[in-house]
């Protein structure tokens, strides 16, 4: 039982290039949810999934796209990265309303 | 919407000393409420929660009381260890009930 699982770990980017963030869990929740952590930030939801097959806007949700591929899976792109997107990426994972369950992040770099 | 204000840190303590995060929220009808750790290199574990009123959530030491009256869910432990260093985020549910708000987390450290 992995819990919440995020690749890659680490990137590094240069502007303009883009990637796509993967996330999946295997704990059969329906909500599934993208953040941002920056120093003195805290998180900042930038997309999340209700259920399979819908997606809404977070907080911060410019220059990035979701997929709610299917149950299991939700992915995280950036079309073309920005310096300003340097952050540690938070995937979680719950039942609406109640407690999330986090992957272990991943860092990216922009330069 | 809903909001949470936590305490600015860092807060650093002596170990054995008694610790104390504040957290205050607002909030349209009745959210649930959680603390969550971070500790050094790892992801957000859920530490605990409260989903209703006067509800007292505890793990590992660690106790909140969800006061609807004063609007607050403070975070506190009697005797913390170097082990509890870390960061710390208050959350709440949003109106819809549908994601989480946290805090801007607040980083504790403890000295042996």
């Amino acid at each position: 039982n992995a819990g919440v699982t995020q690749t890659p770990k680490f990137q590094v980017l240069k502007t303009g290039q883009s990637m796509t963030l993967q996330c999946a869990q295997d704990m059969n929740h329906n909500s599934m949810y993208w953040y941002r952590q920056d120093p003195g930030m805290g998180l900042r939801l930038i997309y999340y999934s209700a259920s399979e097959g819908t997606t809404d806007k977070g907080e911060v949700p410019n220059g990035y796209n979701v997929s709610r591929l299917n149950k299991r899976e939700f992915s995280l792109r950036l079309e073309s990265a920005a310096p300003s997107q340097t952050s540690v990426y938070l995937c979680a994972s719950s039942e609406p309303g109640y407690e999330q369950y986090f992957g272990p992040g991943t860092r990216l770099t922009v330069t | 919407g809903n909001s949470v204000t936590q305490m600015e840190g860092p807060v650093t303590l002596s170990e054995e000393a008694f610790l104390t995060i504040n957290c205050t929220y607002t909030a349209t009808g009745y959210p649930s409420l959680f603390w969550y750790v971070q500790y050094p290199g790892e992801g957000l574990q859920l530490l605990l929660k409260a989903t209703k009123a006067d509800d007292k959530g505890s793990n590992k030491g660690f106790e909140a009381t969800y006061r609807k009256e004063t609007t607050s869910f403070h975070l506190e432990k009697g005797s913390v260890q170097v082990s509890d260093s870390a960061v710390y985020f208050c959350a709440l549910t949003n109106q819809a009930g549908t994601a989480l708000i946290f805090g801007k987390g607040t980083t504790l450290s403890v000295s042996s």
